[in-house]
């Protein structure tokens, strides 16, 4: 069974440019997580989908970061413009439960550099 | 509000036992993940308890009491391997989310 995929796996840019990360998750999981994760701390949630819907996104900047779920498979996560403190590893996870009861699966991870 | 604490950092020495705590105040309940995150690698399951009681799983173990709002990670044994990040999460049964602690970065010593 193939993992997450995550791409791509390293990017740098300079602040207020755009990146942009993909991911595709595990095929059948219907629930889709971005985490945010900056060096020496936890993964922070970024939003979470069901489906091609949004379930939660409460701290999401929105001013700057877009996501979107097209036909409940694959994820896009933007950045623009970026900022010095948008640098961190950028992890993409499923899971086949509605209920975050079950195993998330997670990527390799993004790793965005903001200069 | 959701809380999670873990201890920043352990060491213990190869072939002890160590304990890793984590304490949780979260906005409902749905469950308790222990995740391992080698450096430079992405977060893989250990272990989710939503009752009361330990979980054994070959040489981790994962223990969790809703009423303290409490649970530990035993890991025994220990190899040079375990050397890594250990992250306590809560799955919320309210808005549905996953909200990871900092993690605890355990060091092996030979």
């Amino acid at each position: 069974e193939a993992g997450v995929a995550q791409s791509p796996r390293y990017k740098i840019i300079e602040k207020r440019q755009s990146v942009a990360f993909w991911c595709n998750p595990i095929s059948g999981h219907a629930t889709l997580y971005w985490y945010q994760q900056i060096l020496g701390q936890g993964p922070k949630l970024l939003i979470q989908f069901q489906n091609n819907g949004v379930v939660d996104d409460s701290q999401l900047p929105k001013d700057r970061f877009s996501a979107e779920r097209l036909k409940g498979v694959d994820s896009t996560l933007k950045i623009q413009p970026a900022k010095l403190e948008d640098s961190a590893v950028y992890l993409c996870a499923s899971s086949q439960y509605r209920r975050n009861t079950g195993e998330l699966f997670f990527g390799e991870g993004s790793r965005l550099t903001v200069l | 509000g959701q809380n999670i604490d873990q201890p920043t950092e352990m060491t213990a020495t190869e072939g002890a036992i160590v304990q890793i705590n984590c304490t949780y105040q979260t906005s409902g309940f749905n469950g308790l993940f222990w995740y391992q995150q080698h450096a430079g690698e992405a977060p893989t399951f250990l272990s989710y308890n939503v009752l009361d009681g330990l979980e054994e799983k070959g040489r981790f173990s994962s223990f969790l009491s809703r009423s303290k709002g409490y649970s530990y990670l035993l890991l025994k044994e220990l190899q040079m391997k375990d050397s890594a990040s250990y992250l306590c999460a809560v799955g919320g049964n309210r808005d549905d989310k996953i909200i990871f602690g900092k993690g605890t970065r355990l060091h092996i010593l030979p």
